[in-house]
């Protein structure tokens, strides 16, 4: 069975630093691009950044709207992608989910995600 | 950017069938996948590559995709389906994963 856990959410000051994990089993992780999506209140999904695989050099994106303030990393060794967020925003609060890549261009799993609050 | 365009809400009366659009340029020439999701739960891929089911998704879920325009269509609508529901297309030209703004359907 699939499964991915995201961790390392909480409460944070604007212009502060978090780093979110996911702690993916049940695949064969090292061959998988993984990707995050986050959630705000009252808004729609939105794509936060994708990291490919070894093979393809761990080449990363990132929309606009992170760019810069966001970088995503993958251990393959611990089966674990991360987040790392710096210079939050309020408006980056959301819940925070990473998802896997299927063949093709769609996502086929998804963690329970985490809440990430960015408040003084 | 690429932008995919979701009517906020679409309402269906129980029995009957829902159709939600998600409007892009050209987006016939992508490959669209629909996402339900829940209040408090991670989404669920319910139609895949314009009109697949995922296995475990019923037969009422289909979809279509021509032109501007795809098509998620809900048939025999059930208190069960209202939840939020997104179109998604990889933009090539960006190398970015894009999502409409999300369709919240009412069995009612």
């Amino acid at each position: 069975e699939v499964q991915l856990v995201e961790s390392g959410g909480g409460l944070v000051q604007p212009g502060g630093s978090l780093k979110l994990s996911c702690a993916a089993s049940g695949f064969t992780f090292s061959g998988s691009p993984m990707h995050w999506v986050r959630l705000a209140s009252g808004k729609g999904l939105e794509w936060v950044g994708r990291i490919r695989s070894k093979a393809d050099n761990y080449a990363t994106a990132y929309p606009a709207s992170v760019k810069g303030r966001f970088t995503i990393s993958r251990d393959d060794s611990k089966n674990t992608a991360y987040l790392q967020m710096n210079s939050l925003r309020t408006e980056d609060t959301a819940v925070y989910y990473c998802t896997r890549q299927a063949i093709g261009d769609l996502f086929v799993s998804w963690g329970q995600g985490t809440l990430v609050t960015v408040s003084s | 950017s690429y932008v995919l365009t979701q009517p906020p809400s679409v309402s269906v009366a129980p029995g009957k069938t829902a159709r939600i659009t998600c409007g892009g340029n050209n987006i016939g020439s992508k490959s669209v996948h629909w996402y339900q999701q829940k209040p408090g739960q991670a989404p669920v891929l319910v139609v895949y590559d314009d009109s697949d089911r995922p296995s475990g998704i019923p037969e009422r879920f289909s979809g279509s995709n021509s032109g501007n325009t795809a098509t998620l269509t809900i048939s025999r609508g059930e208190a069960g389906d209202e939840a939020d529901y997104y179109c998604q297309v990889w933009d090539s030209s960006s190398d970015h994963w894009v999502f409409g703004g999300g369709t919240k359907l009412t069995v009612l």
